[in-house]
């Protein structure tokens, strides 16, 4: 299964725009690329996902290397809501199990 | 509700006592997984099924655990004669489609601890 390499920590001002960079340099063809994130106490929730093209939607945006080797997840405008354990994960239509790493706890500060 | 139920939310076993962990997913969801995730780490994967069908248990982590989904939508993970290194969150996800597509929906978790 293909790994991913996130750094462990990172923190970021309130209403300042966050980059979350991931590594998955083994990635397959026909891996896409998903990001979870988890805030405490509370079970992982999905942020974003995709192939090869960069990604927008509500909550953040994803912009992939061209070589598909490593991504980033773009949150706009960090809010104290933000504050979680992103998870940068690969899912393959060819097999069942979805690997979770340790994945980068964000701070906010105020 | 509209998400993925799971219960009891807390519980704690003695040493060697057997224990049965409940999940129900969204209604409709064809995918369904299991998790164990231990304090400070992320989600290790248990098992999948796909409808009532076992495809991969390759991650339940001894022969003392034991998951079911007899009819195609609620699944119950049971551990027997829990151990110490058995404590941790328990997280199932749904999800609507089969194999490794689509959104997880993931529960609140079970968190279990054993004395």
């Amino acid at each position: 299964d293909a790994k991913t390499t996130q750094p462990n920590s990172m923190e970021s001002n309130e209403e300042e725009p966050v980059h979350l960079p991931c590594n998955h340099s083994t990635i397959s063809g026909t891996d896409y690329i998903h990001w979870y994130r988890q805030l405490p106490s509370q079970g992982p929730e999905y942020v974003i996902h995709g192939l090869t093209s960069n990604v927008n939607n509500r909550m953040a945006s994803l912009a992939i290397a061209e070589d598909r080797k490593s991504s980033t997840l773009i949150l706009h405008r960090a809010t104290l809501r933000d504050a979680a354990v992103y998870y940068c994960i690969l899912r393959n239509t060819g097999g069942f199990k979805t690997i979770f790493g340790a994945g980068t706890r964000l701070f906010v500060k105020a | 509700g509209a998400g993925v139920s799971q219960s009891p939310r807390y519980k704690v076993a003695k040493r060697g006592q057997d224990v049965a962990l409940r999940c129900d997913p969204i209604s409709g969801h064809v995918s369904l997984f299991w998790y164990q995730q231990a304090l400070g780490q992320g989600p290790e994967f248990l098992t999948y099924f796909q409808n009532e069908a076992q495809l991969d248990k390759s991650g339940l982590p001894s022969d003392r655990f034991f998951a079911e989904r007899p009819e195609g939508s609620v699944s119950t993970l049971k551990i027997q004669r829990t151990q110490q290194e058995d404590s941790a969150v328990y997280l199932c996800a749904s999800s609507p489609r089969g194999a490794n597509t689509g959104e997880l929906f993931f529960g609140e978790g079970s968190r279990l601890t054993v004395l």
